[in-house]
Formats: structure tokens, C-alpha cells, sequence
């Protein structure tokens, strides 16, 4: 199955609303990356976490390991939020740092 | 600060040809990654270098696909004999290191294979 889980799939959300993404890892993640692919394509990244909460502006994720889930919320949607929201986990491996992407949350946010 | 810049943004090629795309990752970061992203697959992580080195490949197809990072400053992915199924967005990455760093990912080069 896959090693990253996000839910919703897709989401459809008003302007100026409140929802919060998820991601379930099945492996032992030790650091949490979110990253947003706008509608040109470009990934952009918004979170690198460890175990631990960050907010930046609207944005607010939180890194739970023992429980192997992130979150990511996002407070008064805007128009330009919209777009394909990824998370990738790492878990280190002798080294090896390789992350692992789920396969994303489509956010659409309607005026 | 260019960002990670990826060449050609745009390529098509005919069946059985060779496509080779084109990484510049940001100055000083030591970390190159390369993944495919389809609307099927979704993103598909197919190898990384660190400090110029081959570190995982896994990812790669074991035929056709090559990659190489001869300096610091640049990284390439080889097709050969080019496929349909090879039809993709490849998509490069650089961190400043690993184990601790974000990625920044370049714009992407669409690859499409008639």
C-alpha cells in the first residue's frame, strides 16, 4: 500500500473558510515536507517540519511522529490557494534521505 | 537566486529516440533529486545525488534511464529509445544538504514521446 496516505483526495472550499489536510505515513518518518503545485505546475514549498508545529501567515502544520500523521490547515481560504497540495516524509536510512511523496490533496477555492 | 533551472522546458520526440533533460540546481547545494510526475503515477521519485555522488537510484526504470551529475553544477537524465509511456513531467529538485533540508524543485521539463 502506499507509504503516504493524504486525505481528501480533492477538497472544494468557499473563500474566507477553514480546512485542515492530512497526511498518514506508514513508515517511520523523522521530517515532514508540504509543498504546493500551483495551477502553472510550479511546487512550491511551504513546510519542512520535524516533530513539531510551524505556521507561516494562513498556514499552520503540524508534525505528530509518534503517531505518524502531519496535518496542514489552512485558516480564510483564498482564490489563490487553490491548487494540488503534496506531503513528502523521509525516513533516514543509513544515510539515504530519500523522500517519499503521497499522491495529493486538489484544493479548488470558489469565491 | 535563479532557482533550480530545468532545460528545455518542452520536448517531443519521436519513438525510439534519445531525450536527454538538463538540471541546474541552485549554487551551493549539494543535494540533486529527479522525479517523473504523471496524472496516473502521481510523483515518482527516481534517483538522487549527493555531493556529485550516486546515493539512490531506486527509482529509475533499469532500462533506457540514465542519470549523471559530471560537476556541481549540473545534473542530466538520459532516455534512450524513448517510449509513449515515457510521457511525463520530469521534475529536478536541490536542498542544501540532506537529512534536515527542504527541497526546491525547477519548473519541470514536459516530456512528450509520439
Amino acid at each position: 500500500g502506499d507509504k503516504v496516505k493524504q486525505s481528501p483526495s480533492a477538497l472544494s472550499l468557499q473563500e474566507g473558510t477553514n480546512s485542515a489536510l492530512r497526511c498518514n505515513f506508514s513508515i517511520a518518518a523523522t521530517t515532514v515536507q508540504w509543498f504546493l503545485q500551483n495551477p502553472r505546475g510550479s511546487l512550491i514549498n511551504l513546510f519542512y517540519l520535524v516533530p513539531g508545529t510551524k505556521e507561516n501567515g494562513r498556514l499552520k502544520s503540524t508534525f505528530n511522529s509518534k503517531e505518524s500523521y502531519s496535518t496542514l490547515h489552512i485558516r480564510d481560504a483564498q482564490l489563490e490557494d487553490s491548487g494540488t497540495y503534496f506531503c513528502a516524509a523521509e525516513a533516514a536510512s543509513g544515510g539515504n534521505y530519500k523522500p517519499t511523496f503521497g499522491k495529493g490533496t486538489s484544493l479548488v477555492v470558489h469565491p | 537566486n535563479a532557482g533550480v533551472i530545468q532545460t528545455p522546458r518542452h520536448k517531443v520526440t519521436g519513438k525510439g529516440q534519445e531525450a536527454t533533460l538538463w538540471c541546474e540546481p541552485i549554487s551551493g547545494h549539494s543535494a540533486v533529486f529527479w522525479y517523473r510526475q504523471t496524472i496516473v503515477q502521481g510523483l515518482e521519485f527516481l534517483t538522487y545525488f549527493r555531493n556529485q555522488a550516486p546515493i539512490d537510484d531506486s527509482g529509475m526504470p533499469k532500462e533506457r534511464f540514465s542519470a549523471q551529475m559530471p560537476n556541481q553544477s549540473h545534473s542530466t537524465l538520459k532516455i534512450q529509445s524513448t517510449q509513449p509511456q515515457d510521457s511525463a513531467v520530469y521534475l529536478c529538485a536541490s536542498s542544501p544538504g540532506t537529512g534536515g533540508h527542504t527541497q526546491y524543485f525547477g519548473p519541470g521539463t514536459r516530456l512528450l514521446v509520439l
